[in-house]
């Protein structure tokens, strides 16, 4: 099955500077890959998706980036601002069972 | 707010008892997930839904079963507490299979 892999554990940035998480995942035949921001006891909630016919995707400060040869997608976030400040998840979804499966998360601080 | 209801949103109880957890997927949408998420850790995938079935399964103890009904809310049942049952458990909803999460507010469940 789908195997995600997620780094850095924790990342510290100053405020304004950019912050990068970088997932892979195992099956070469997942094709769906969303990004879920999850602040202190909150509901993760989705920032941003990218399917696999694309290779990367932009929504304001928040992009992501997909290599399908590599197996590798990341999130950067740009001008990070201490709302940033969360843990985020990366996930794929299995294609055989439609299951997503999520990265271990990043805990993201940004330092005023 | 997602859409997603989960009920309740805090639980108590002890070690051994049985627990019914509630979840209310957005209107439409067919597929439920369930997720457990212990202290500090990741996305647990739990189990699958669709239309009312089964569709995926993940890494749930035989102690847990889960249902959807023909209204398509669905419900975990918890049974035989252990201290390490404490988590919060999260419902999400998509609209068909695989499609994005939303996930409920989660239900916090503690095993005394």
């Amino acid at each position: 099955g789908e195997n995600v892999e997620q780094h850095p554990s924790t990342l510290s940035v100053q405020e304004g500077d950019s912050a990068v998480i970088k997932c892979t995942y195992s099956d070469s035949a997942s094709n769906y890959f969303p990004w879920y921001k999850q602040e202190l006891g909150k509901r993760p909630q989705l920032i941003i998706d990218i399917r696999s016919n694309v290779g990367e995707k932009k929504d304001q400060r928040i992009a992501v980036t997909l290599n399908k040869t590599a197996k590798h997608f990341s999130l950067h976030i740009t001008e990070t601002q201490p709302e940033d400040s969360a843990v985020y998840f990366c996930a794929a979804r299995e294609t055989s069972y439609d299951k997503v499966i999520f990265g271990p998360g990043t805990s993201l601080s940004v330092i005023p | 707010d997602s859409g997603v209801t989960q009920t309740p949103k805090h639980l108590i109880t002890a070690t051994g008892q049985r627990v019914t957890l509630r979840c209310s997927p957005r209107s439409g949408d067919l597929s439920v997930y369930w997720y457990q998420q212990s202290l500090d850790q990741g996305l647990q995938f739990l189990i699958q839904y669709y239309n009312g079935e089964e569709r995926a399964k993940g890494n749930i103890l035989e102690r847990f079963s889960a249902q959807q009904f023909p209204d398509l809310h669905s419900e975990l049942n918890l049974s035989s507490l252990e201290l390490g049952d404490s988590a919060l458990y999260f419902c999400a909803s998509s609209p068909n299979k695989g499609d994005t999460q939303y996930f409920g507010p989660g239900t916090r469940l503690t095993v005394l």
